[in-house]
């Protein structure tokens, strides 16, 4: 079944925790993205990969990192959580990074940083 | 730059009404593309449908459908006799071709509740 998975699904932890929540396709899709979404906000992409090795930012970038060493998954790593990273997080990704494309996203993950 | 309003923040209804969830986009490029997708309360994203800015039918998926004018700007969604099964928060997007990183531009969002 062509899905993009997410793990973990719910995480409590606290400020200053280093913490990764993982993404991975099965599509052997080129592009990968990494959306929060907050109330009143919609989804906002803090950051985005074409390929493997290719990453840049998106809208909201500050205090998270990326890596594509594989093309199946895409990572994001909060090297030190504050509150206002508490949000849901939301992996998508498409065929090419043409727009036509349609983005396939993942469950999704809760997080809570107190 | 763009931006997509979904103005109605939440919306209640008794199942069997109609109801249609508005959202108004804006941007600078002739070519675009716009997305409706469901969020059921168990969190997932659902994709509904994608209209290029050169499609101006209207489209209908049973009881879904969709109004494209780009003289006003909109793409509103009704869906007729409403069930339990569709409360949801309700998201429009817009993508441009442009746009580096294939960059969904998401509205706030409209929480839908249908009473039974």
């Amino acid at each position: 079944e062509a899905q993009v998975t997410q793990n973990p699904r719910y995480l409590i932890t606290v400020t200053g925790k280093k913490l990764t929540v993982t993404c991975s396709q099965n599509m052997n899709h080129e592009y990968m993205s990494w959306y929060r979404q907050d109330p009143g906000l919609g989804l906002r992409q803090i950051y985005y990969s074409m390929n493997v090795e290719v990453t840049d930012k998106g809208d909201v970038p500050e205090g998270y990192k990326v890596s594509r060493k594989e093309k199946r998954n895409f990572p994001l790593i909060l090297e030190s959580p504050s509150p206002n990273q508490t949000s849901l997080y939301f992996c998508a990704s498409t065929a090419t990074g043409v727009s036509t494309d349609t983005q396939y996203f993942g469950p999704g993950t809760r997080l809570t940083v107190l | 730059a763009q931006k997509v309003t979904q103005a109605q923040t939440e919306i209640s209804v008794v199942e069997k009404e109609d109801v249609t969830l508005d959202c108004v986009y804006e941007t600078r490029d002739t070519t675009y593309y716009l997305f409706w997708y469901k969020q059921p309360p168990s969190g997932e994203l659902v994709f509904l449908i994608r209209r290029n800015s050169f499609d101006e039918q209207n489209e209908i998926s049973g009881r879904y459908s969709w109004n494209f004018q780009k003289s006003t700007s909109s793409f509103n969604f009704t869906i007729t006799a409403s069930q339990v099964v569709d409360s949801a928060v309700y998201f429009c997007a817009l993508s441009e071709p442009y746009n580096a990183g294939n960059m969904l531009t998401f509205g706030g969002g409209t929480r839908l509740m249908v009473k039974p």
